[in-house]
């Protein structure tokens, strides 16, 4: 069983068009959270939710919005994309705050914006 | 602060033992240590907390040294699986101040037959 799952596994689009990522764990964990990896792997948090609610709101363009229906789904929708966008973006979850409890990522969304 | 980590690159062979550094400027709580192969997730391999004792488990350990701000992982009689980059994540200095994790830049180790 998948413990923390993520689609796509590759998106690749033009600029100026608008794509959701989803993200479901079954971890029973309180807290997910958007992460994004440029080509240099450096990975920046984007967003943190505990139990729906947003915790973690890092300073990235309005055009990315969260979304948690529930504390096992975390969504990701961006607007207007443009050519930076380009990255690896991980979804993770951990039971507890960040600083205290260990992470699961899932595999990963590889976003191509031509 | 963004914690700086040390070095940014090793070559070992197997077998071979390495040390990679993560150095704050800043107090610290917790030190976690993720390991992540290329074009997979990182993975988690341990967290240690300000007062609590040196972790590890295989052939893995760390150090936490609260004083200097900084954590030490240690691999030792490496292996090619351990091949990956290292990131360590820093979060401080209060139990009631969890809520982020700071990530360094990597180390990229790659293990040698």
């Amino acid at each position: 069983d998948t413990a923390v799952s993520q689609t796509p596994k590759y998106l690749v689009t033009q600029m100026g068009n608008d794509k959701s990522i989803k993200c479901e764990q079954n971890l029973g964990h309180d807290t997910m959270y958007w992460y994004k990896q440029d080509s240099k792997k450096f990975l920046k948090i984007m967003f943190s939710y505990n139990n729906k609610e947003l915790i973690i709101n890092e300073t990235v363009p309005n055009r990315f919005s969260p979304k948690s229906p529930d504390k096992a789904h975390l969504n990701l929708h961006i607007n207007s994309l443009e050519l930076g966008d380009s990255a690896v973006y991980f979804c993770a979850s951990s039971q507890r705050l960040q600083g205290i409890s260990e992470q699961y990522f899932g595999p990963g969304t590889r976003l191509t914006v031509t | 602060q963004q914690p700086v980590q040390s070095p940014q690159a090793v070559i070992l062979r197997e077998g071979e033992d390495a040390v990679i550094n993560c150095s704050s400027s800043k107090a610290l709580y917790s030190v976690h240590w993720y390991r992540q192969k290329h074009g997979e997730a990182p993975v988690f391999l341990m967290i240690l907390l300000k007062g609590g004792e040196q972790k590890g488990h295989e052939k893995i350990s760390a150090s936490f040294n609260e004083k200097k701000q900084q954590s030490s992982l240690y691999l030792t009689a490496s292996q090619l699986s351990y091949s990956g980059t290292y990131f360590c994540g820093t979060s401080g200095g209060y139990a009631g101040n969890n809520r982020k994790l700071i990530w360094g830049l990597g180390t990229s180790l790659a293990v040698n037959p």
